[in-house]
């Protein structure tokens, strides 16, 4: 595609719940990233993918958080059993592509309140 | 531990006085510096890219340098509409970027 694009755009869950949240990466691009970033705050790093697999999955807060990415494309952040703390902006880039380099490429970001 | 440091956290500046934000770094081999500029409620948009010691870019009133320790992002008689949160990312050789906390630019008309 031309753009990160992330689904849902915005999401309110009650405590408790789990929930999906999705990562379509700008097309060709090899590397992807998910970052979280709370209300006023800057990025927070979570997990780092090139191709299918993570060699960096040290920002993860806690177990209840995973992710998975498939065909080297789509990537899945799933978050268990939802906590009020993890309100916050989820945000997807990308990197690696032909002409793009290492530079990275941020989405429009998914954003998760838990009430 | 990488470590990325932005200062100062927040900027006030009057329509065209002309200042400079800092980001600081420590990193084990350094790929790359990226500048972003992130408005409310949106996602970070790429800036520039910096790769070595000397190195410069520019685009529009903006302009970002680099040292073995720090870069500058530069602001040119800023207006109005430059305001926003302004990040800076390292990306190490193990590839993953890590980002300091930002700072947020006012310009006030």
């Amino acid at each position: 595609g031309a753009g990160v694009s992330q689904s849902p755009s915005n999401k309110v869950t009650e405590k408790g719940k789990d929930v999906e949240l999705r990562c379509d990466p700008i097309s060709g691009h090899t590397a992807l990233y998910w970052y979280r970033q709370s209300l006023g705050q800057g990025l927070e790093f979570l997990i780092y993918f090139q191709g299918n697999s993570a060699p960096d999955k040290s920002g993860l807060p806690s177990d209840r958080f995973s992710a998975e990415r498939t065909g080297g494309s789509v990537s899945t952040l799933t978050i268990q059993r939802t906590q009020q703390e993890d309100s916050a902006v989820y945000l997807c880039a990308s990197s690696g592509g032909l002409y793009s380099g290492n530079t990275i490429y941020f989405g429009e970001g998914s954003w998760l309140t838990v009430v | 531990e990488d470590q990325v440091t932005q200062s100062p956290e927040a900027l006030r500046l009057q329509e065209g006085e002309s200042s400079s934000l800092n980001c600081s770094y420590t990193v084990s081999g350094l790929r790359g510096l990226f500048w972003y500029r992130q408005d409310p409620g949106k996602g970070p948009e790429f800036l520039f890219t910096l790769y070595s010691a000397g190195e410069e870019k520019e685009k529009e009133r903006l302009k970002a340098t680099l040292t073995k320790k720090e870069s500058f992002l530069h602001i040119t008689a800023p207006k109005p509409e430059d305001s926003a949160t302004y990040l800076c990312a390292v990306q190490a050789g193990n590839n993953d970027m890590r980002f300091g906390a930002g700072t947020r630019l006012t310009v006030k008309p």
